[in-house]
């Protein structure tokens, strides 16, 4: 069965911090992973990564894709009370579906 | 463009009672997606689309109904709503290989 996991599942930092958020997953026929962020509506896109070994960045969030270990990571430098939301992982698969994480509750403290 | 607009915003049923939630897209996307959202989950995949006249099931349909008559507009039935279907659902669109685009939601509960 497919799945996506997510860790941590909460976490609570101090302005200014730098979070990595991990994704793990087991999909078969895997076309892209994409991350999003959602603050209580829906969810905003942030990512499409389709490829080993290529950083997208945007600003102070950047993330990267293993697809030998099955895995992506986001990254947030310099945290603003502003990123506290809670990210979402979901992987998509050939037939265009979506199969997603449970997400990472991030809270930043100021 | 407006995008994905969800009908309606908030909705209280009593057990039993039926309705269906619209969604409509501007944006000629092929693609079209029902999720569901509970507290401290992600999304769940209901129903989804790949083109006008076409429906297939996704990881929970059951009490749930699609149609997709017009290429725009993708809806969503409760035949008989159960307190189990209170949740927060999404519609989504998307073109081909490119990123979902998300309606704003719709807040049912079912009492």
């Amino acid at each position: 069965e497919d799945k996506v996991v997510q860790s941590p599942l909460s976490l609570v930092v101090h302005e200014g911090d730098t979070v990595t958020l991990n994704c793990s997953y087991e999909v078969t026929n895997f076309r892209s992973l994409l991350w999003y962020k959602q603050e209580k509506k829906a969810p905003t896109f942030l990512f499409m990564l389709t490829s080993s070994g290529i950083e997208k960045k945007s600003g102070r969030l950047s993330s990267i894709l293993d697809k030998k270990e099955l895995f992506s990571i986001l990254n947030i430098t310099a945290t603003q009370t502003g990123d506290s939301a809670v990210y979402l992982c979901a992987v998509e698969d050939s037939n265009y579906q979506l199969i997603w994480g449970a997400g990472t509750k991030l809270i930043i403290k100021p | 463009n407006a995008g994905v607009t969800q009908t309606p915003k908030f909705r209280v049923l009593k057990t039993g009672q039926s309705m269906t939630l619209l969604c409509a897209q501007d944006m000629n996307h092929e693609y079209m997606y029902w999720y569901r959202q509970d507290p401290g989950m992600g999304l769940r995949l209901i129903h989804y689309s790949v083109g006008e006249g076409t429906t297939a099931k996704g990881e929970v349909p059951d009490g749930y109904n699609v149609s997709r008559l017009k290429k725009q507009n993708f809806l969503l039935g409760l035949e008989s709503a159960a307190p189990s279907q209170t949740s927060v659902y999404f519609c989504a669109s998307k073109k081909g290989p490119l990123r979902q685009y998300f309606g704003p939601g719709t807040r049912l509960t079912v009492t």
